[in-house]
């Protein structure tokens, strides 16, 4: 079982390219989460999705889409890079069914714009 | 905002114990997470605190006081794979995790 997948692991990207990042998890979770990293800041909540066909929004979402088509799948989208984009991004999922509800994290991609 | 402060750095010797504190101003949350990250690794989950008190792992212990705004994680006999940043986030009423920016442990021979 591999838990948390995530493509690529790195990128380099221009400003105003497109750019999706890949998320896929094996682990049946109900929710799914992204994160970016940044020194100083700690993990920012970009997107979330409580079940498969609803997403929200968190802290962070401008210049972000995601979609949440099944259970397993959860992309993050970069419709025109900035380089206030450049992160390292992480997905999360969890069981969502009460008690701790624990996050589990994917290996991350580090993004970096140009 | 949860207002999450955590020391940026810390230093302990091979053996040692050190005890990384977290405090926040919330109106109120669910739990407690404290989650390692080893440089260029994933955030993995050590502990969750729900009520106050203390819950023991092994060598690592976190504590909670609700009523003080204050957690910390106690790491005890320390090895060199301790070294990592160790980041505390809450759980508010929706499940969402709020993050500090996380305390690095370097461990030293």
């Amino acid at each position: 079982i591999a838990g948390i997948t995530q493509a690529p692991t790195s990128q380099i990207l221009a400003a105003g390219r497109r750019m999706t990042l890949r998320c896929t998890q094996d682990m049946r979770h109900n929710a799914m989460y992204w994160y970016r990293q940044d020194l100083g800041l700690g993990l920012r909540l970009i997107h979330y999705s409580n079940t498969a066909g609803t997403t929200g929004k968190g802290e962070v979402p401008d210049g972000y889409s995601v979609s949440r088509a099944n259970t397993d799948d959860f992309p993050l989208t970069l419709a025109s890079a900035v380089p206030s984009q450049t992160s390292v991004y992480f997905c999360a999922s969890s069981d969502s069914q009460g008690g701790a509800d624990t996050q589990y994290f994917g290996p991350g991609t580090r993004l970096t714009v140009l | 905002g949860q207002n999450i402060d955590q020391p940026t750095e810390m230093t302990a010797t091979e053996g040692a114990i050190v005890q990384i504190n977290c405090t926040y101003q919330t109106s109120g949350f669910n739990g407690l997470f404290w989650y390692q990250q080893h440089a260029g690794e994933a955030p993995t989950f050590l502990s969750y605190n729900v009520l106050d008190g203390l819950e023991e792992k092994g060598r690592f212990s976190s504590f909670l006081s609700r009523s003080k705004g204050y957690s910390y994680l106690l790491l005890k006999e320390l090895q060199m794979k301790d070294s990592a940043s160790y980041l505390c986030a809450l759980q508010g009423g929706d499940y969402k995790l709020s993050f500090g920016a996380g305390t690095t442990v370097t461990v030293r021979a």
